[in-house]
């Protein structure tokens, strides 16, 4: 069966430090893969989706940028956090391929708070 | 573009009660629908979809959902609460083979 993971799944970080999030998925290959981020009251907002290794689609202009360097792990990123930049963060995959139909599997969240 | 409007970010029932969450969507194209459920500081849990085979989805926990297109619907109901059905409710609508386009969400506050 396939696994989504998420880590780490708290982190505080002092304002214009770096951040690193990592997603992996196990079970399955080719996934497309997603980074959320859900602000308080607001909904969940996609920030980046990729279709493919290197390939990264952006929705959305900010402080953050996405890396996939293998297959079935996506990385979300920042060199200097902003005070907006605290939510909780959601990565999620779906089949490659699978249609307008395709479900989305998430992982657990990080909640990242910036002080 | 695709949205959907999931109306009172708040419902409160008690337990037993009928559940009813309401969601709107707007689509240029014959529409996917997903419900999700989020539990406290989790990721989100797929209910039900609805891909065109029958209007009436059921789906896990005792969940069922409506497309009703005349309407431009997809409400979440329940008949009866549960207090573990405590959480937050999330409509979305499929945008592309890649995307699905979330609503702000709704919590489902349950009392005994």
């Amino acid at each position: 069966s396939q696994t989504i993971h998420q880590w780490p799944a708290t982190l505080v970080q002092p304002v214009g430090s770096p951040l690193s999030l990592e997603c992996t998925v196990e079970g399955t290959s080719n996934p497309n893969l997603y980074w959320y981020r859900q602000a308080a009251g607001r909904g969940l907002q996609l920030l980046f989706y990729s279709v493919g290794i290197g390939q990264i689609s952006s929705e959305v202009p900010q402080n953050l940028s996405a890396s996939r360097p293998q297959d079935r792990q996506f990385i979300l990123s920042s060199k200097k956090l902003l005070l907006s930049d605290s939510g909780f963060y959601l990565c999620a995959w779906s089949v490659r391929g699978g249609g307008r139909n395709n479900e989305q599997f998430f992982g657990p969240g990080t909640r990242l708070t910036v002080l | 573009a695709q949205s959907v409007t999931q109306l009172g970010s708040h419902v409160s029932v008690s337990e037993g009660a009928l559940v009813l969450l309401r969601c709107n969507y707007s689509s240029s194209v014959p529409p996917y629908l997903f419900w999700y459920v989020q539990y406290p500081n989790q990721g989100l849990q797929l209910l039900l979809k609805y891909t065109s085979a029958a209007t009436l989805v059921k789906g896990i926990n005792g969940f069922e959902a409506e497309f009703k297109k005349s309407e431009t619907s997809f409400h979440l109901t329940k008949p009866s609460a549960h207090m573990s059905d405590a959480a937050e409710y999330f409509c979305a609508v499929s945008e592309s083979f890649q995307k699905l386009v979330f609503g702000t969400g709704t919590r489902l506050l349950v009392s005994p």
